[in-house]
């Protein structure tokens, strides 16, 4: 059974302040490590794909790294506004089976 | 195309009831997967399919579920004599030949 675990399960962030949140998954058997946006009665949008260890990828004021050695990744938001609210998710992709593994989110609430 | 298009968006059946969802896929991808969220959960892998072949099925998916892709296009998931744990939001994919995977906006089931 994989493993994905996020942290925290939820954050409440004064707006204009930078955030972070982790997700951990399996080192071993990885393919890709995905970053979603959820908003409410919305379709998961996705932020990042990632595959390679060290990887850094950028989207405007978020952010994301990869450290497939130790099985983790940060996703960090820079000075947040109240339209980033909404649950992160994120998934791992590998151990020999399609789909994804996702954790259980991290619900940001942005407050003004 | 503007998406992954699933229908309906909500749905509330009685326990006992037989309900089905469709997804429209993006056309020109040929991987297909249906996930189900329940609260406080990240979404569970359930199926997946290739073109119209169903290569993959979780243990979650009992036999009251069955998926079907029968052209290589639109996919359908029925869920026979509906309990109320099969209450959840239920999400469809498709994915290209590339990492990405794109998200349906999901149909939310309820079983009263």
């Amino acid at each position: 059974i994989l493993n994905v675990e996020q942290s925290p399960q939820s954050l409440h962030v004064q707006e204009g302040d930078s955030t972070n949140f982790t997700c951990s998954f399996p080192s071993s058997n990885f393919y890709a490590l995905h970053w979603y946006r959820w908003e409410t009665a919305k379709s998961p949008e996705a932020l990042f794909v990632m595959t390679l260890n060290g990887d850094e990828k950028k989207k405007g004021r978020i952010s994301a790294t990869l450290n497939t050695k130790e099985g983790y990744s940060y996703l960090y938001i820079k000075g947040s506004q109240p339209e980033d609210s909404a649950t992160y998710l994120c998934a791992f992709s590998g151990g020999g089976a399609d789909g994804l593994t996702f954790g259980k989110g991290t619900h940001l609430i942005i407050q003004p | 195309d503007t998406g992954v298009s699933q229908n309906p968006r909500h749905k509330i059946t009685k326990r006992g009831q037989n309900v089905t969802f469709r997804c429209d896929p993006i056309s020109e991808h040929n991987r297909l997967y249906w996930y189900r969220q329940t609260l406080g959960q990240g979404p569970e892998f359930l199926t997946y399919f290739q073109n119209e072949a169903q290569l993959e099925k979780s243990r979650l998916l009992s036999d009251r579920f069955s998926a079907e892709r029968p052209k290589g296009s639109f996919s359908t998931l029925e869920i026979q004599r509906t309990e109320q744990g099969d209450s959840a939001m239920y999400l469809c994919a498709s994915r290209g030949l590339n990492y990405g995977y794109t998200f349906g906006s999901g149909t939310r089931l309820t079983v009263v």
